[in-house]
């Protein structure tokens, strides 16, 4: 069993939607939590991280972390054809390499 | 800055050949990753250096594959002889530390090799 579990879709929503992506894991040490976006034939960029349990918002994006289920998740509001990627979902335990899933591609069709 | 530079940006090579892969970190930045991504397996990470330094290389796959950081400034990654199954994108990334996502890694735009 992976320690990152990440469907990997592909994922198909009309514009405007509300859009969840999920991640679950297998290490309860995990005390990061972080969101990568990689759009086609780029590298992976930071969109968001969250420290422990929680939620965290940043404009149309929201990241919960539920540390008791091992599920972390990104909502993504009013969803946009730019939003169109692939989301990586990484973990660490803090002062340590990061852990990340497979990635779920997202495509927002107009 | 111009980000992490990456070269080769494509690769296409015959089995049993060697590989050198290059990598510009950002300046200023202590760490530097090189990771590969394929499909099934996803990203990961293969090695990462402090100060030049190797720290970790528990996921370099195995003997055919080298790294070296000879200055803070350029890194490369090595693979001799190369086997069809290399075939993937190798990423460099960079970042000030390792302190989960408060020190952000920041990836290059990753080789394509290729492996026939």
């Amino acid at each position: 069993q992976k320690e990152v579990e990440q469907d990997p879709g592909p994922l198909s929503v009309p514009e405007g939607a509300i859009v969840s992506l999920n991640c679950t894991y297998s290490n309860s040490a995990f005390q990061y939590f972080m969101w990568y976006r990689q759009y086609s034939r780029k590298g992976p960029e930071l969109l968001m991280y969250t420290y422990s349990s929680g939620n965290k918002e940043d404009g149309r994006f929201t990241a919960q972390v539920d540390k008791s289920s091992k599920y972390i998740s990104l909502f993504i509001r009013d969803s946009q054809p730019s939003d169109s990627a692939t989301y990586l979902c990484a973990m660490s335990f803090g002062n340590e390499k990061l852990t990340f899933g497979t990635g779920t591609r997202l495509t927002i069709i107009p | 800055d111009a980000g992490v530079i990456q070269s080769p940006r494509h690769e296409v090579t015959e089995m049993g050949q060697e590989v050198t892969l290059r990598c510009k970190p950002i300046s200023g930045h202590d760490y530097l990753f090189w990771y590969r991504q394929t499909m099934m397996r996803g990203l990961e990470l293969l090695i990462y250096f402090n100060n030049n330094v190797p720290i970790d290389d528990s996921g370099m796959p195995e003997d055919r594959f080298s790294a070296k950081m000879p200055n803070a400034s350029f890194s490369t990654l090595k693979i001799q002889p190369s086997e069809p199954r290399d075939s993937a994108v190798y990423f460099c990334a960079s970042s000030l530390g390792v302190s989960g996502g408060t020190d952000t890694q920041y990836f290059g735009p990753g080789t394509r090799l290729t492996v026939l």
